[in-house]
């Protein structure tokens, strides 16, 4: 379970703070990806970044803003959340697509928002 | 837009025994690829099984198998010899065939309880 790693496991936040999640790959990917795990709903893509370009935003609000500065590193950045925010952030990584495409995820952040 | 479903929200098999978990999906594209994830209680989704559509043959992976029929878009995990470390969210996947990354589409999920 060191492939894909997430920091902080677990996040109790005020509707007012400003925080970052932290997510680091060591498998020599190329593409990292955000998702949202709420219950009972499929998993949700929020971004995805290849070589460090953001290729994809589902319509994620404003007050989400993810940071890939490096192809091993992935930030999501939270301001301003609200209650519905709470979830399973899961953030996951492959080797560009095709074949090789399959996703390797973290452990999640476990996030609430007060 | 591709949709993939579960629809069995819950299972329960005794340990030892056989059981199958079933996902369909939705597409219109002719080369993809469908996985299955199983993320225990409070732990990291990994990976268990994966699927070419162009390929016939089933995919094995030690006591996991599917069950993969392409033209009813249909892709059944069977667990055989169920041990107790089975208990889990099974999630059903779908990846189209992507550029530089992959999306995937998942399903609801089913959660498997294992007993002895």
């Amino acid at each position: 379970e060191t492939g894909v790693t997430q920091t902080p496991r677990h996040l109790v936040m005020g509707m007012t703070n400003k925080k970052s999640l932290k997510c680091e790959q060591h498998l020599g990917h190329n593409a990292m990806y955000w998702y949202k795990q709420s219950a009972k709903k499929p998993l949700e893509l929020m971004f995805v970044y290849s070589l460090e370009e953001r290729v994809e935003n589902n319509s994620v609000p404003s007050r989400f803003s993810p940071e890939c500065p490096n192809s091993s590193h992935l930030f999501l950045h939270l301001h301003t959340l609200q209650p519905e925010d709470s979830a399973l952030y899961l953030c996951a990584s492959s080797q560009g697509g095709g074949g090789r495409g399959t996703q390797y995820f973290g452990p999640g952040t476990r996030l609430t928002v007060l | 837009a591709q949709t993939v479903t579960q629809s069995q929200p819950e299972m329960s098999v005794q340990e030892a025994e056989t059981v199958t978990l079933s996902c369909t999906y939705d597409t219109s594209e002719n080369n993809y690829y469908l996985f299955w994830y199983k993320q225990p209680p409070s732990r990291q989704m990994i990976l268990v099984i994966r699927q070419e559509a162009y390929k016939q043959q089933n995919a094995t992976e030690n006591r996991f198998s599917v069950n993969f029929q392409k033209a009813a878009k249909s892709f059944s995990l069977k667990i055989s010899d169920s041990q107790l470390g089975d208990t889990a969210m099974y999630f059903c996947a779908f990846m189209n065939i992507p550029g530089t990354a992959s999306k995937l589409t998942f399903g609801t999920g089913t959660r498997l309880q294992v007993t002895l």
